[in-house]
């Protein structure tokens, strides 16, 4: 089945104890993107990746970074999270210029 | 910066009626997608506009792009219960990569 999935899919944690979220694309896509949702924000973009090796800044990277070494995976790391970070995540893949897939969200809590 | 507004943010209507949301940004692009999100659920694909004029149907719903008015607009014809959801519209406005500004979504509720 043509699916991205997350891990994990909710998060407890505390300030300042370094986190990752992971998300993998089994239809070999190039385009991946990790998104937050807030209330009353919609999706915001955090950041996004052409290809392998190749990643750049969305709308609100600060806190946040990412890798993909592979084509299949894109984790999210929180070096420090704080709890302005707590949100619920979002990451999708897509072909270039393509509608894109989403995966089931992490809904994350820094305490 | 690239704005996205939907109007309205919140569309209460009766079964059976015709409606229209109507997404806006603020700087030229000519890829305009709509997803739906059920309450508790990830987002859903629902159209991809490519090109000024595009306009894809499904079901009871029409989506249009007019990239010279820089508007896009999602149409409800004789809506049913299961429409109720939140409709969000997305640009991507970067011809070098794939950046993406959603629209803050318009929540719809549609009563028997």
């Amino acid at each position: 089945e043509a699916q991205v999935t997350q891990n994990p899919r909710y998060l407890i944690t505390v300030t300042g104890k370094k986190l990752t979220v992971t998300c993998s694309q089994n239809m070999n896509h190039e385009y991946m993107s990790w998104y937050r949702q807030d209330p009353g924000l919609g999706l915001r973009q955090i950041y996004y990746s052409m290809n392998v090796e190749v990643t750049d800044k969305g709308d609100v990277p600060e806190g946040y970074k990412v890798s993909r070494k592979e084509k299949r995976n894109f984790p999210l790391i929180l070096e420090s999270p704080s709890p302005n970070q707590t949100s619920l995540y979002f990451c999708a893949s897509s072909p270039t210029y393509n509608e894109q897939f989403f995966g089931p969200g992490t809904r994350l809590t820094v305490l | 910066e690239l704005k996205v507004e939907q109007n309205p943010l919140f569309l209460s209507m009766q079964e059976g009626k015709n409606y229209t949301i109507y997404c806006n940004y603020s700087t030229t692009s000519d890829r305009l997608y709509w997803y739906r999100q059920d309450p508790g659920k990830s987002l859903e694909s629902l159209f991809v506009l490519l090109s000024n004029g595009a306009v894809k149907q499904e079901g009871r719903l029409m989506a249009s792009l007019d990239t010279k008015a820089r508007l896009s607009t999602l149409h409800i014809t004789a809506a049913v219960h299961d429409l109720s959801a939140t409709y969000f519209c997305a640009v991507d406005w970067d011809n070098y990569g794939q950046n993406f500004v959603f629209g803050p979504g318009t929540r719809l509720s549609v009563l028997p």
